[in-house]
């Protein structure tokens, strides 16, 4: 099935470090959403998106959704260790009454001390 | 608890089995998805709930692969004639419906051997 494109596919940075990555559609999507996963567990929502140009900050975690609602970015700032996990941005088609989400392939983010 | 709830969290079972895979929604969600996700990939959407009813069931990849939820709260997924390539975490989410966020269960990890 169709997957999103999530840049980078990995990365690792230092603590303290600011990380950014983002999400491509070649459809448009009416919400964004970003999730962390960690081994072993389900993914878990850490921002919502529901206009085009939106800009939503949770703490440390900033996301975008673009005005052409075909992309989305996610900034961290000043990471931490427990940052570390994969994280999926996913796009949410609304059709009448059915509704699922399409998710990007995932940033593999490790942070080192 | 008050999250999403999958059960069992492992099943390993042999080609050729039939394997049910559950999941209790968070209370008060009329909306529940199944997805799929193979090692290092996004989740990919199966199947979704409104209510009773089956509202899009266009991801369920042939017709080995059922769900019912009969009477809007607790699903079923089933797995007829299991074959090697149904390996994958299967992921339950719930919602409150329409664009609401999505939750998730930590899945089932389903193995056949």
């Amino acid at each position: 099935g169709q997957q999103l494109n999530q840049s980078p596919q990995s990365m690792f940075i230092q603590e303290g470090e600011d990380v950014s990555m983002n999400c491509t559609s070649s459809s448009i999507f009416n919400t964004w959403l970003w999730y962390k996963q960690d081994p072993g567990e389900g993914p878990v929502l850490l921002i919502a998106l529901y206009k085009a140009g939106e800009l939503t900050s949770n703490g440390r975690l900033t996301a975008q959704f673009g005005i052409t609602r075909k992309d989305s970015f996610l900034n961290i700032s000043a990471s931490i260790p427990s940052d570390v996990g994969i994280y999926f941005c996913a796009g949410l088609s609304n059709t009448g009454t059915a509704s699922k989400l399409t998710f990007g392939t995932g940033t593999r983010l490790q942070v080192t001390l | 608890g008050a999250g999403v709830s999958q059960t069992p969290s492992n099943k390993v079972t042999e080609k050729g089995k039939y394997v049910e895979l559950r999941c209790d929604p968070i209370s008060g969600h009329t909306a529940l998805y199944w997805y799929r996700q193979s090692l290092g990939q996004g989740p990919e959407f199966l199947i979704y709930f409104q209510g009773t009813g089956a509202a899009d069931d266009s991801g369920l990849p042939n017709d080995r692969f059922f769900a019912v939820r009969p009477e809007g709260s607790v699903s079923t997924l089933k797995i007829q004639r299991t074959e090697r390539g149904d390996s994958a975490v299967y992921l339950c989410a719930s919602s409150p419906g329409g664009n609401q966020p999505q939750h998730f269960g930590d899945g089932t990890r389903l193995s056949i051997l």
